[in-house]
């Protein structure tokens, strides 16, 4: 199956700083990115979909201007985690349709954020 | 919004026994994946089902999908400690490609 990486796999960082995390389709193109967010013991969430070449579209209550979703090409999208605090400590995951119009996602193994 | 109800939250089983996942929704579903989720790691596409009534199959895996697509379901015959994990159901918003996940049901199995 379709290949979909995340970096990094964990990143620890200071309150108040950025982290940028980046998803990519190995062996495929994604002209559409997903971006979920998991806290510990609960459901996925989606926050937002990465559209190459435009803006990202965001769910309700997902703050576009703390989550800065780029997707410049058609193999990576990225997500920076803008000013990070304590409660954005969370385990974030994309995935990425193999193909247009076929419904099957691939998910990246993640990256869990803890902000100190 | 839509959204999935899924139950059990927590099943724990002694290896060998069955396990049962149900997913519901109050409004019709254009289909219904399942997803596994082993701890620590990320959801991994098990299978999609879209007609009425539907019925798939993978080995121990039985996956069910309700006359009126309102409601799935997953059953596993004679778990094994590899089936250990959380599953999800999630429904593909048409057109849209986005999920919406199911909260889940956390397989824990005594060997």
């Amino acid at each position: 199956g379709a290949v979909v990486s995340q970096h990094p796999s964990w990143v620890i960082c200071k309150s108040g700083t950025s982290v940028k995390i980046e998803c990519r389709s190995l062996d495929f193109q994604a002209t559409t990115m997903f971006w979920y967010r998991q806290f510990p013991k609960q459901s996925l969430m989606l926050m937002a979909t990465s559209n190459e070449g435009s803006k990202a579209t965001y769910e309700q209550g997902v703050e576009k201007d703390k989550f800065l979703i780029n997707h410049a090409s058609l193999t990576l999208s990225t997500l920076t985690v803008t000013s990070a605090h304590p409660e954005d400590s969370s385990f974030y995951i994309c995935s990425a349709p193999e193909l247009a119009g076929i419904d099957t996602q691939y998910f990246g193994p993640g990256t869990r954020l803890t902000v100190l | 919004g839509q959204q999935v109800m899924q139950i059990p939250q927590y099943q724990h089983v002694q290896e060998g026994e069955d396990f049962t996942t149900y997913c519901n929704s109050s409004t019709t579903l254009s289909n219904i994946q399942w997803y596994k989720q082993r701890p620590g790691g990320h959801p991994v596409f098990l299978i999609q089902l879209v007609k009425s009534g539907e019925v798939k199959k993978q080995k121990r895996l039985t996956f069910q999908f309700g006359e009126a697509k309102k409601n799935s379901s997953l059953h596993i015959t004679a778990t094994q400690t590899t089936d250990v994990g959380t599953y999800f159901c999630a429904e593909v918003l048409q057109g849209a490609q986005k999920l919406v996940f199911g909260q889940g049901t956390r397989l824990t199995i005594n060997p």
